[in-house]
Formats: structure tokens, sequence, C-alpha cells
């Protein structure tokens, strides 16, 4: 079936570590995104990509990198650098308008990162 | 930048009542789309409806219709005949037509509640 995964669901991290989530999606859609949300503030931007080997930052880049090697893949790395990790972080990936999806987003199943 | 907002952090309904939830935006474009999201318990992000801002006609998608009041920026979600599986976080969420594969801008969110 075509979808997007995520893995790990549950990831736990010491401070002072980096940590990598990973995203894949098999709907050859070209662009990617990555989201956290906490309670209450709904969902922010953290990167996104809309070409292999391009990516932009988002509201909350800070702490946070990407890479965009391959069109099914867009990890997200969380580094010591961010102060408040803790979180539920989705990816989304999404095709142009010419494939009749009007711009949808179609959503993974989300990461939980917890900072030990 | 464009913004999101939903006024009602928490809403309930019973069992086989109407309930509408607000969304307002801001923004200087004229064409746009407008999406609602519904996260369950579960938390994956479904989408539930999707209206481009060029159609006058509201979106419907069974018992989910959409009232889009372009000059107001208003974009509310009536949900017909409740069920309970209508409980869950739902998500209003912009994006630009123009640029490409745009991220969404989401509101923080309205938590439904379903009263058998």
């Amino acid at each position: 079936d075509g979808g997007i995964t995520q893995s790990p669901k549950y990831l736990f991290r010491k401070e002072g570590q980096n940590v990598t989530l990973s995203c894949e999606q098999n709907l050859n859609h070209d662009a990617m995104y990555w989201y956290r949300q906490d309670p209450g503030q709904g969902l922010r931007l953290i990167y996104y990509s809309q070409i292999v080997n391009d990516f932009q930052k988002g509201d909350i880049a800070e702490g946070y990198s990407v890479s965009r090697e391959k069109k099914e893949s867009f990890p997200l790395t969380v580094t010591s650098a961010q102060k408040n990790p803790t979180a539920f972080y989705l990816c989304a990936s999404g095709s142009g308008r010419a494939s009749g999806t009007y711009n949808e987003q179609f959503f993974g199943p989300g990461t939980r990162l917890t900072v030990l | 930048a464009q913004t999101v907002t939903q006024s009602q952090p928490e809403m309930s309904v019973q069992e086989a009542e109407t309930v509408t939830l607000s969304c307002t935006y801001d923004t200087s474009e004229s064409d746009y789309y407008l999406f609602w999201y519904k996260q369950p318990p579960s938390r994956q992000m479904i989408l539930v409806i999707r209206q481009e801002a060029y159609k006058q006609q509201n979106a419907t998608e069974n018992r989910f219709s959409v009232n889009f009041q372009k000059a107001a920026k208003s974009f509310s979600l009536k949900i017909s005949d409740s069920q309970l599986g209508d409980a869950a976080m739902y998500f209003c969420a912009y994006r630009t037509e123009s640029g490409g594969n745009t991220p969404l801008v989401f509101g923080k969110g309205t938590r439904l509640s379903v009263i058998a």
C-alpha cells in the first residue's frame, strides 16, 4: 500500500544526544515536510523540501537539521542545540496540483520524542 | 505571513446533533486552499474536507460541510448527525496556491467531545 512511514514510534533521548527521526514515503511525492506538535500549539513547521537536494527552514528550525538525498526519504535530526525537544513529530508529503490531489498533504503516524 | 485562528479550544456535542467549528484566517492573497484535518486519539492526521478559494460553492463530504466566507476570511466546519467516532482534535489549515508545494499553516485546534 502507498503511504508514509515514520520510525520509531517512540524515541527517548538523553540530554546532549543527537537523534534522527525517519520518514519514508512511497507515494512518489516531490515535497516532504516536518511538523512539530505541542499541546495547545497546533502543528508548527520545522523544515520542508520541495525537491531532492533542496530544503527550506520553517518557523522553528533552530536545533534541527534535515537532508533530502532521495525523493522518498526526509530524515530529521534533533540536535543537542534544541532546548526543548520533547514533542510529537509529524512528517507529511504532498504533490502538485497537476496530480489532482489539490495540494493535499498526507501525514505519517508520527514519532513521540521524550528527553530523559 | 498567513495566520489561522481557531477561537474555540474545546467544544462538545450530543450524539446525532449538529456542531459548528470556527476558523478565521488572515491573508493578502486571492488564491489559496483551506483544509480541515481531524486528529483522533491515535494521533493520525486525517483530511476531512478541502476548499479552493476560487470556488464559491461550499465543499461537502457526507456529514461534513463548510461555510466559506471569502470576504470575511472565515471557514467554519459543520458536522451533522454527530457520531462518537467524530470525537477528536480538529485543525483548520491554510495553504497558498502559489510557490509550488508550500507548507500548511495550522490553527491551534479545537477538541471536540461527543456525548452519548
